[in-house]
């Protein structure tokens, strides 16, 4: 059982805007900043969002991310085939004085 | 370029010990934190504990508090994760990851490649 709370899959057709959702307390997203990571398939998860809104160098655009009280999206737009990943959400715990990961969204692209 | 390249594959039997290491290049090692991150197979991405390589300050998540060591040596960039007696459940891929925001913070921002650990008897 996560910490953060992310639906287990996610799907859309090439083009469309998806959204992912990470839900958290007021220890973890509801008082600290939220990051996201991708996970190609067979490869080692990669920073796509910091400080829940920021992109390091060279992520596209079409990744953004937003945070409201104890809770956070990641939205993808203009969705491609390449996108198909799983995607986490991260957040510091104040109580667990350590940083807290989602379980993990499977996005896939029909 | 920034980048953490840890040690290869390993197969072990239960009981056995291991040490699995993680170098940084391309930073100084001493002013990020280093965290080391399992993902059973299948399964998602947990925290096991991270250091601070410029005191070997180390902190663990509870689940993982007395089943494994963090420790760092600073004089050669190289972080590390052992067992003193690996069980079956341990088999997994375990990934380092600098903690770019700081000590306190949940921002892994460079990744090594991970190591896969295999416990068979």
């Amino acid at each position: 059982q996560s910490v953060l709370t992310q639906p287990p899959s996610a799907s859309g057709t090439p083009g469309q805007r998806v959204t992912i959702s990470c839900s958290g307390s007021s220890s973890n997203i509801g008082s600290n900043t939220v990051n996201w990571f991708q996970q190609l398939p067979g490869t080692a998860p990669k920073l796509l969002i910091y400080s829940n809104t920021q992109r390091p160098s060279g992520v596209p655009d079409r990744f953004s991310g937003s945070k409201s009280g104890t809770s956070a999206s990641l939205a993808i737009s203009g969705l491609q085939s390449e996108d198909e990943a799983d995607y986490y959400c991260a957040a510091w715990d104040g109580s667990l004085i350590g940083p807290v990961f989602g379980g993990g969204t499977k996005l896939t692209v029909l | 370029e920034m980048q953490l390249v840890q040690s290869g594959a390993e197969v072990k039997k239960p009981g056995e010990s291991l040490r699995i290491s993680c170098k940084g290049s391309g930073y100084s090692f001493t002013t990020y934190w280093i965290s080391w991150v399992r993902q059973m197979p299948g399964k998602g991405l947990e925290l096991m504990g991270r250091i601070d390589p410029s005191d070997s300050y180390t902190n663990y998540s509870p689940s993982f508090q007395g089943h494994v060591t963090i420790s760092a040596d600073k004089s050669i960039s190289t972080a590390y994760l052992q067992w003193s007696s690996l069980k079956a459940s341990d088999t997994a891929m375990y990934y380092c990851a600098r903690l770019g925001g700081g000590g306190y913070s949940a921002r892994m921002d460079v990744w090594g490649q991970g190591t896969t650990v295999t416990v068979s008897s």
